[in-house]
């Protein structure tokens, strides 16, 4: 069964930074593209950031270039999000997602998610 | 880039039928057969149920089903059920492996 299990998220002030981490099991990590969708408190889901399985190729959403990066270790099996220069927009449910994974098709999808953690910017 | 203009919500009883529409612009919606759908639950996971405009994961009821038009795609909810009560969001490609989301739905079933 896949499983993705984010952690790292918390309270930090404007201006802070926070690192997220994601553990991926049940799949072949190596093999899939990895994204980050965020969720406001009560607002919906703006996609954030991807990276190919060999991390050769990576993109990021406008709100968040610049200040945040995304990378991965296939031998750890990990997709990580470094968030620097953190605002008070950027407070959301971080989730983790697989892209294109299991169904045939063009993979441009996001399945499975993470259960997601809690990123709190705030003085 | 802008979010995807959906409705903030529709309603309709259990059996009828609802549709959700998403409209975007020919750089994402119109230019691409790459629009994806999502249900999720309060304080849940969102969940894959359309993919590639029309495509049903293994594991979806039959009773979603997904379209497009130009710029606008569209979700339809056939047999509404209780369970199908939720928020729904479309997605799509945008190029260069950017993506775009819909402001939301929320699905009352009556």
């Amino acid at each position: 069964e896949v499983q993705l299990v984010e952690s790292g998220g918390g309270l930090v002030k404007p201006g802070g930074s926070l690192r997220l981490s994601c553990a991926a099991s049940g799949f072949t990590f190596s093999s899939y593209s990895m994204n980050w969708v965020r969720q406001a408190p009560g607002k919906g889901l703006e996609w954030v950031s991807f990276i190919i399985s060999s991390s050769t190729y990576i993109y990021y959403a406008d709100s968040v270039k610049g200040r945040f990066t995304i990378s991965r270790d296939n031998a750890k099996n990990s997709l990580y999000l470094q968030m620097n220069s953190l605002r008070a927009e950027d407070t959301a449910v971080y989730y983790c997602a697989v892209h294109g994974y299991r169904e045939s098709g063009s993979s441009n999808w996001f399945d499975p998610w993470g259960q997601g953690t809690l990123v709190t910017v705030s003085s | 880039q802008s979010a995807l203009t959906q409705p903030r919500s529709v309603s309709g009883s259990p059996g009828q039928s609802v549709t959700i529409s998403c409209t975007g612009t020919s750089s994402d919606v119109g230019g691409y057969n790459y629009v994806s759908w999502y249900q999720q639950h309060p304080g849940k996971a969102p969940k894959l149920m359309i993919y590639d405009v029309i495509k049903r994961p293994s594991g979806v009821p039959d009773r979603f089903s997904g379209s497009k038009s130009g710029n606008t795609a569209s979700l339809t909810i056939s047999g509404l059920q209780a369970e199908d009560e939720a928020d729904y969001y479309c997605c799509s490609y945008a190029g260069s492996y950017t993506y775009v989301f819909g402001t939301g739905t929320k699905v009352t079933v009556l």
